[in-house]
Order: structure tokens, then C-alpha cells, then sequence
């Protein structure tokens, strides 16, 4: 069974754009969660989507977005990029809300 | 809010040697408990995790951790390492229910030496 899948794996950008980061979960997984990683904060939680509808959010701006769509793939959108937006961005996907979460190798996100 | 943290950013260790990894967590509530591992460039690998039962839960690899209510740990074991366990470990929380979100502490990064 594959793992979950994103795309793209780097992505260099720079300050103003947007970006779109797409994300294909476990096949049958219908919970997508995704994280931002970065030095100084670590890991932290974005958002949780289910059949398609967000669940849960974190402690972002506006400018951070998501949404999934009925085949459960999900993708995130950062409008007006800026420097601090450069991470490592995380995808999960769980059966059900409140299972394990199943990682993806990640996109690497360079805002110049 | 919930909250992990993980005392030691780096720890150092022989090959052969034991390794014990430290998290204490804050959580009202019996929390759910995970230990992943992250390889340079890679994703998180999910190595364990506690939900409920015998405070002692095996992972893959080798690794064990504990759950010790009293002190809010959930210590990261493994009886002897190998050069292939040198990553960073992160420790994670997750409330159940409709809230359901991991929080992760800072992380470990664990270096092993020949």
C-alpha cells in the first residue's frame, strides 16, 4: 500500500506569491492533517480535514488555507508569501479522525 | 493547552550503548502518547504510541517507552543502539475526540557514535 504522497518535494518561491502543496493520502485514509516545520518553532499544526471539511485549525494567519476534495486529497494554499513562511510542510493521514497519523516525506518551501 | 516538552536538544551516545530519551507533556486528561522519528530529509515515522492499558508499549526497532502518570513522562527507551537510530525523535501529544491535533515537542536529535 503506498504511503502518503506529496508534491512537490521543493519549492522555491519568492516574497508576495502564493503557492499551492498538494497532498494524496493512504488509500482509504479519509482524515488529512497538515504541519508546519521549522527550527524555531518546531512543529506545529495547520489544519484537519474530513470528508471535505475542516475540522480543526491552528494558530495561523488568514493567509494559510486548505481544503480537500471527495477522492480525500488535499491540498494547502499560502497566499502573499512571506520570508518566515519557509518550512518544511507536513502531511498525515489517518483513517478516521483520532487515528494514528501516517506522515509524508514532506515539501520543502524556500521563500526568497 | 496542552504542551511537551523534551529536556535534552541533543544527545550523544556509543553504538552498543542505552539510550533513554526524556518527555513530560501537559494534559488535564489521560492523553494519547506517540513517539515518532524523522530522518534527515524524511517524514515522521510513527515508532509508538500509548492510548490506554499496560504503561509499557512496544515500537518498531527496538524501541519502548513508559507511561508514568504521576510524573506526566513518557521516556523513550532502547537497550542498545545502533549507528541507524542516529535521527531526531520528536515526542507528541493528541487530545481524542473531536479536538483530535498532535503537539510535538522541540525534539531530540540523537547522534551515535562508532
Amino acid at each position: 500500500k503506498a504511503g502518503v504522497t506529496q508534491t512537490p518535494r521543493y519549492l522555491i518561491k519568492t516574497r508576495g506569491q502564493q503557492v499551492t502543496l498538494s497532498c494524496s493520502p493512504i488509500s482509504g485514509h479519509r482524515s488529512v492533517s497538515w504541519y508546519q516545520q521549522t527550527p524555531g518553532q518546531g512543529l506545529q499544526f495547520l489544519f484537519e480535514y474530513f470528508s471535505e471539511t475542516q475540522r480543526n485549525k491552528g494558530n495561523f494567519p488568514g493567509r494559510f488555507s486548505g481544503r480537500q476534495f471527495s477522492n480525500s486529497r488535499s491540498e494547502m494554499n499560502v497566499s502573499t508569501l512571506e520570508l518566515g513562511d519557509s518550512a518544511l510542510y507536513l502531511c498525515a493521514s489517518s483513517s478516521l479522525p483520532g487515528d494514528i497519523q501516517y506522515f509524508g516525506a514532506g515539501t520543502r518551501l524556500s521563500v526568497l | 493547552a496542552q504542551s511537551v516538552t523534551q529536556p535534552d536538544i541533543h544527545i550523544t551516545v556509543s553504538e552498543g550503548a542505552s539510550l533513554e530519551l526524556r518527555c513530560n507533556y501537559s494534559y488535564g486528561a489521560t492523553p494519547y502518547l506517540f513517539w515518532y522519528v524523522q530522518s534527515p530529509g524524511q517524514g515522521l515515522q510513527l515508532l509508538l504510541k500509548y492510548f490506554s492499558g499496560d504503561t509499557l508499549v512496544q515500537g518498531i526497532k527496538g524501541f519502548e517507552a513508559e507511561f508514568k502518570r504521576s510524573q506526566s513522562s513518557f521516556n523513550l527507551r532502547k537497550p542498545s543502539v545502533h549507528w541507524s537510530d542516529a535521527a531526531e525523535y520528536f515526542c507528541a501529544v493528541a487530545e481524542g475526540g473531536s479536538n483530535y491535533k498532535l503537539t510535538f515537542g522541540k525534539g531530540t536529535l540523537l547522534t551515535v557514535n562508532p
